[in-house]
């Protein structure tokens, strides 16, 4: 079993149409960030959260780290073709631990 | 923001052959770098944590025979996968961190290994 696991796995969108991704634990992560990767390139971060309850926004994305700081979301609002992506979240565990989430996969069609 | 530089960035060779990937931390010091491998449209597995002059940690399942990572200075990893087979095929990232706790970890770009 993943430590993060994310829904959906994958997701294909109409142009325009809003989106959550969501990334769920049973462990409380000390910070939480998630991260944008293109076919053939590395990941990209986006964000940090590290509050519980932090609401962080990046232009049409928001991003939110649950109260206990075991989850967060993304959501995407007027998804773009440019959106397009593999989203991962990832979190760090006291004692310098990281785990990547499953990954979802968008893909935003014109 | 900080810049990492993987090279090569793709690598075709024929099995049997060793290949080494470099991961360069180009403007700040990395003390730690890890190295990850990757799946069509799947998530980073991580293979081990290196840590500048000391050996790296593997994660279980990982052959570190297979896979030799050297992190010998605080801007340069490498990760040699030794005698490499057709199922060794995968795209390798690398990331570097300075350290401090919850810093995050910025990417280099990947290698894509084909092993014919």
């Amino acid at each position: 079993t993943q430590l993060l696991e994310q829904s959906p796995q994958f997701l294909s969108i109409q142009e325009g149409e809003n989106l959550t991704v969501y990334c769920n634990s049973s462990s409380v992560f000390s910070s939480l960030q998630w991260y944008r990767q293109e076919p053939g390139e590395g990941p990209v971060l986006l964000v940090t959260v590290v509050t519980g309850g932090e609401v962080k926004k990046l232009k049409r994305l928001t991003f939110q780290f649950g109260d206990a700081r075991k989850d967060s979301s993304l959501h995407i609002t007027a998804a773009q073709p440019g959106d397009t992506g593999l989203y991962l979240c990832a979190g760090d565990l006291p004692g310098n631990q990281f785990y990547f989430g499953t990954g979802t996969s968008l893909t935003v069609i014109p | 923001g900080a810049v990492v530089s993987q090279h090569p960035s793709w690598v075709i060779c024929k099995s049997g052959t060793s290949v080494k990937i470099e991961c360069r931390s180009l403007d700040f010091q990395a003390t730690t770098m890890f190295w990850y491998r990757q799946f069509p449209k799947q998530s980073l597995m991580l293979m081990a944590t290196s840590n500048e002059g000391s050996k790296a940690t593997y994660e279980q399942g990982v052959e570190k025979d297979k896979f030799l990572i050297n992190h010998a200075s605080l801007t340069l990893s490498t990760l040699t996968v030794t005698s490499a087979h057709p199922e060794d095929s995968s795209f390798y990232i690398c990331s570097a961190s300075w350290g401090r706790k919850n810093q995050p970890q910025h990417f280099g770009d990947g290698t894509r290994l084909s092993i014919l």
